[in-house]
């Protein structure tokens, strides 16, 4: 059965720091991987996307993969109160899969 | 570009009575999902259709649960009956093909459950 690990947290870093988040799967098929924001009452939303092992940046986000670990994580630089909110992350295997959602992790982002 | 449209926002039922969920994902995209997401939990797939046909029902409990999406546009949900654990909120998402890649989800703002 596919599995996804998160720390529920919370966890909380000050404005300015940065937010280190972190995920572990199981499936040794997964290809695909995603980090998804939620906000309290709303809905997810994509934020990255990474297929390959390495780092991803965009914007103050950067999303590692290591798939020999089977571990995802993303770094959130000069967090914002406005980051506040449940990152769930996510991994799909190729072709016509679902997505496997982790339980999400909240983040407390204090002015 | 309009999003993912899901009706109602909020239904509170009484457990054993049935309910039904709407969703018009959009448009083009071929591959609709059912999310279940329980409070605190990550959201659970329930259900994944590639234009009108099921890829993926095996989380789907068919003893109450049932799903369509006729013509591959609309698909409805529904629940019966409910039982109290069903309370949650049932996310409807759609993605332009099934293949993950290059292929994100996009969310409806779902609709929250409760039954009494």
């Amino acid at each position: 059965q596919k599995e996804v690990e998160q720390n529920s947290g919370p966890l909380s870093v000050p404005e300015g720091a940065i937010a280190s988040l972190n995920c572990t799967y199981s499936d040794r098929v997964s290809q695909s991987f995603f980090w998804y924001r939620q906000y309290s009452g709303k809905s997810p939303e994509l934020i990255m996307s990474i297929y390959s092992n390495g780092d991803k940046e965009d914007g103050r986000f950067t999303a590692q993969l290591n798939k020999a670990s089977q571990y995802v994580s993303l770094l959130i630089r000069d967090s914002q109160p406005s980051d506040s909110a449940t990152y769930l992350c996510a991994f799909g295997a190729r072709g016509y899969s679902t997505l496997t959602f982790g339980k999400g992790t909240m983040l407390l982002v204090s002015p | 570009e309009a999003g993912v449209a899901q009706s109602p926002r909020y239904k509170i039922i009484e457990k054993r009575q049935s309910v039904a969920f709407w969703c018009n994902p959009i448009s083009g995209h071929a591959t609709l999902y059912w999310y279940q997401q329980i409070l605190g939990q990550g959201p659970k797939l329930l259900i994944q259709f590639q234009n009108n046909g099921v890829v993926d029902d095996s989380q789907l409990p068919k003893d109450r649960f049932s799903a369509e999406r006729l013509k591959g546009v609309d698909s409805t949900l529904k629940i019966q009956p409910a039982k109290l654990e069903d309370s949650a909120v049932y996310l409807c998402a759609s993605s332009l093909s099934g293949q993950a890649r290059g292929s994100p989800l996009h969310f409806g703002n779902g609709t929250r459950l409760t039954v009494t």
